[in-house]
């Protein structure tokens, strides 16, 4: 089966602009999740989607990102405006409900760099 | 509040060497744990979960890990590593909820040596 897509792969930007990455779950998986991995560190949850309704964006910042998860398939993530800070990694990942939601499958990943 | 700490941030080691790379969690209730590797510029790839069951966790790639309640620890080993080990390796919580909201550590780097 296909994995976890995601485009685009890199983007480097500078501080003020706006940017957006796409997801592509896997078919079939209603949750899907997108992380801010800074480098060093462990991936960070920022919002979690079931189907179409978010289940949980409490580390989202919600003042500069936000996302949306239309007909509960593909996902945009958006940054506006971007800081510096927000370098990072971002990942997608999904999996179905029931007892498998804690088995995630993770796509590529898109490498922001804020210049 | 739920953290998990992954005692050291790089770990060299020759080829055909045993490793263990070590999680500590932190919960006052309790927790699904997981090993995740990440290959360079790739994503996350699950290596093996502990839900229940036997304490010994046995997952891909030759790796297990041994859950242990009393000392909070969840740590991975292999017996032998091959160069094709070298990754970064991230040790995850969450709790018995139906989110599936996972927690990660800080990461360790596994270099293996010729």
């Amino acid at each position: 089966e296909a994995g976890v897509a995601q485009s685009p792969r890199y983007k480097i930007i500078e501080k003020r602009q706006s940017v957006a990455f796409w997801c592509n779950p896997i078919s079939g998986h209603a949750t899907l999740y997108w992380y801010q991995q800074i480098l060093g560190q462990g991936p960070k949850l920022l919002i979690q989607f079931q189907n179409n309704g978010v289940v949980d964006d409490s580390q989202l910042p919600k003042d500069r990102f936000s996302a949306e998860r239309l007909k509960g398939v593909d996902s945009t993530l958006k940054i506006q405006p971007a800081k510096l800070e927000d370098s990072a990694v971002y990942l997608c990942a999904s999996s179905v409900v029931g007892t498998a939601i804690y088995e995630q499958y993770f796509g590529p990943g898109t490498r922001l760099t804020v210049t | 509040a739920q953290s998990v700490t992954q005692l050291d941030s790089q770990v060299p080691v020759f080829e055909e060497a045993p490793v263990e790379l070590r999680c500590n969690y932190s919960s006052s209730v309790s927790v699904y744990l997981f090993w995740y590797v990440q290959y360079p510029n790739q994503g996350l790839q699950l290596l093996l979960k502990y839900l229940s069951g036997s304490t010994l966790v046995k997952g891909i790639n030759g790796f297990e890990a041994e859950f242990n309640k009393s000392q909070t620890s969840f740590h991975l080993r292999k017996p032998s590593v091959h160069i094709s080990d070298t990754a970064e390796y991230f040790c995850a919580v969450t709790f018995f909820s139906n989110t599936g909201k996972l927690i990660f550590g800080q990461g360790t780097t596994l270099q293996v040596k010729p």
